[in-house]
């Protein structure tokens, strides 16, 4: 398997743009996760996915970030409209069910909102 | 709530040197601890883990031992290499789905 793979590797987009990060976990693994990086607040967990059902979204900033995962083999996460303090690197992880104990992690999606 | 305390970084260290990164938690329950590593430019990878007190995870000759009494997994290498130069994360986790993560360390390694 080539690993969590997330899209785009890089994005600049200017403020109040929409800005959309894919992601594409492992297969067969049951759970995702979408964690943000920043160096204040260090990583975060946005939101995570259970059998493509959102579980916790706690962790969503606000109501401008939102995802998806429409299969099992996609997610999606918007930021609709986009502002600078969403300059971040965001990570896509996936575990299976049968093993908790180690989450794989995608290269990650560097957003610069300018 | 459940937390990771972290060594505050950088550190830097010569080649062949002794390494200690210092991890505290405090959590409910009985966590898992794990340490990820972050290579530049990549996402973070499981370097070693411990599910209950007293395990020691190893791997890549890096160590921690789960000490409940201290409630800590401090991490060690005898003898860094320049190659080790990256961001290391303590990590626990009480429940089935969520990890929470320390702030990171960032350690370099000068030849």
């Amino acid at each position: 398997d080539a690993g969590v793979i997330q899209s785009p590797r890089h994005e600049v987009t200017e403020m109040g743009q929409e800005v959309t990060l894919r992601c594409k976990p492992i297969s067969g693994h049951d759970y995702l996760f979408w964690y943000r990086q920043t160096m204040m607040r260090g990583l975060e967990l946005l939101i995570y996915f259970n059998n493509n059902v959102p579980i916790d979204d706690s962790g969503m900033p606000e109501d401008r970030f939102s995802a998806k995962m429409p299969n099992a083999s996609f997610s999606t996460l918007k930021i609709q409209p986009s502002e600078p303090r969403d300059s971040a690197v965001y990570f896509c992880a996936s575990r299976p069910v049968w093993d908790n104990t180690e989450a794989f992690f995608g290269q990650g999606t560097r957003l610069t909102v300018v | 709530g459940d937390s990771v305390t972290q060594m505050e970084g950088p550190v830097t260290l010569s080649e062949e040197a002794f390494l200690t990164i210092n991890c505290t938690y405090t959590a409910t329950g009985y966590p898992s601890l794990f340490w990820y590593v972050q290579y530049p430019g990549e996402g973070l990878q499981l370097l070693l883990k411990a599910t209950k007190a007293d395990d020691k995870g190893s791997n890549k000759g890096f160590e921690a031992t789960y000490r409940k009494e201290t409630t800590s997994f401090h991490l060690e290498k005898g003898s860094v290499q320049v190659s080790d130069s990256a961001v290391y994360f303590c990590a626990l986790q009480t429940g089935a789905n969520n990890l929470f993560f320390g702030t990171g360390t960032r350690l370099t390694v000068i030849p």
